[in-house]
């Protein structure tokens, strides 16, 4: 089966850095997406990582290391706006999405 | 990206009811997706539903209780029936990205279910 494991909440003050971290179990691993939910909204694609390594897409970057079967997803200069659920997912070879428990990132002025 | 809307925003129903959701894409896709959240939960798929295919369910997820339909490769519709207060959720359709990724998925506004 598959399994994701992230924090549950993570709290940080505006223009800091946050880093999101995602745990994986899957049978097969093909990469690891992110996506962002703000309250009351629909999910949205972040990033997708299939490699190894460092992808960076403006403020955000996200990381993996299919090794450690982790990866995280890093935010810098937060903004308000930030404030939102995070997900973690993985996709299989039926091509489902398999999604983590979410963390709920709060952004403090 | 595809734009995704879904019908009803929210509704509020009597248990022993059905209500049918509608999803509609602004491109042709061939898989889209049902899921269900709860309030400050994660997603849990329900179904994947091909066009010209029967829906394939996940693990607590029947038909019976789910009917889906995929009449075409822009439209889909997802019935909860019979409804219990369980029942209460929001209901998300999706659709695959672009070039057919899995990991890249577009998601509709959702439908707020509450069920008294």
């Amino acid at each position: 089966g598959q399994s994701l494991e992230q924090p549950s909440e993570v709290t940080a003050v505006e223009g800091a850095i946050v880093q999101i971290n995602c745990t994986y179990q899957t049978s097969g691993f093909y990469g690891l997406s992110w996506y962002q939910q703000h309250d009351g909204g629909a999910p949205t694609f972040l990033s997708y990582n299939a490699l190894d390594g460092l992808e960076e897409t403006g403020r955000f970057s996200s990381f993996l290391s299919r090794s450690d079967s982790y990866g995280y997803l890093l935010l810098q200069e937060l903004q308000m706006k930030d404030s939102a659920s995070y997900f973690c997912a993985v996709p299989d070879s039926s091509y489902k999405l398999i999604f983590g428990s979410g963390t709920r990132l709060l952004v403090r002025p | 990206s595809a734009v995704i809307s879904q019908k009803p925003s929210r509704d509020i129903c009597q248990r022993g009811t059905s209500l049918t959701i509608q999803c509609q894409v602004d491109s042709q896709v061939t898989m889209m997706f049902w899921y269900r959240q709860q309030p400050g939960q994660s997603l849990t798929l329900i179904a994947t539903a091909n066009q010209g295919s029967e829906a394939t369910y996940e693990s607590g997820f029947v038909i019976d209780k789910f009917p889906i339909s995929r009449p075409n490769l822009t439209f889909s519709t997802l019935t909860v029936s019979n409804m219990s207060p369980e029942d209460s959720s929001i209901y998300l359709c999706s659709v695959e990205g672009a070039e057919g990724e899995a990991y890249e998925q577009y998601f509709g506004p959702g439908t707020r279910l509450t069920v008294t």
